[in-house]
């Protein structure tokens, strides 16, 4: 099984301050996603990585900057945090895929972030 | 882009069988996936239709229909553990391999 890592389990942090939250990966993948998931929203893609130093955005990476400067770490970092960025963030690695077959994505055990 | 509707809470007795269907609108896609997450935990990964019709796993079944833009998470046997929610996902037609998910289905089993 794929080995992923994400640092800190829970933060509380105030309104205003940075926070970087860390997902590290253990088998050399290329590719590694960051989702939030919010009650009645499922997971929505915040940013994800295709490789070292190459980035994109999701659907919600507004107020949100991510670093990939290592294979096995991506970095998320919320610049100013609000209240509603308070929500449970994961962090994801493709295992495996092609057109026809697709082992999924292997996620990390999430991180509780709450804004005060 | 990807819009994926399934219901938000299914009820069902120990060894009945529930389906969870979701239908989607998006604009090219390679393929529908389902995931579990079980509460407080991380979601995993539980199948995928590339192609049309039927995948089964174990008790766990999978359908896809791209004619209907629709598919379904067949639960059989349901026993206490499957209590979870369920997601469906569409991976893009990309190169980068991104799911869209639902907003998942709240499946509760009751002894």
């Amino acid at each position: 099984d794929a080995g992923i890592t994400q640092s800190p389990r829970h933060k509380v942090t105030e309104t205003g301050t940075p926070v970087t939250l860390r997902c590290h990966q253990t088998e050399n993948h290329r590719y590694m996603y960051w989702y939030r998931q919010d009650p009645g929203h499922g997971l929505r893609l915040i940013h994800y990585s295709y490789g070292v130093k190459d980035t994109d955005k999701g659907e919600v990476s507004d107020g949100y900057s991510v670093s990939r400067s290592k294979t096995e770490d991506f970095l998320l970092t919320l610049e100013s945090a609000t209240s509603s960025q308070t929500s449970v963030y994961f962090c994801a690695i493709s295992v495996g895929h092609s057109a026809e077959l697709n082992y999924g994505y292997t996620f990390g055990s999430g991180t509780r972030l709450t804004v005060v | 882009g990807q819009s994926l509707e399934q219901p938000s809470e299914v009820t069902a007795v120990e060894g009945a069988i529930v389906q969870i269907n979701c239908t989607y609108q998006t604009s090219g896609f390679y393929g529908l996936s389902w995931y579990q997450q079980h509460d407080g935990g991380a979601p995993t990964f539980l199948s995928y239709n590339a192609l049309d019709g039927l995948e089964e796993t174990g008790r766990f079944s999978s359908f896809l229909s791209r004619s209907d833009s629709y598919g379904y998470l067949l639960l059989q046997e349901l026993q206490m553990k499957d209590s979870a929610s369920y997601f469906c996902a569409v991976r893009e037609r990309s190169n980068d391999y991104k799911l869209s998910f639902g907003a998942g289905t709240t499946v509760t089993v009751r002894a």
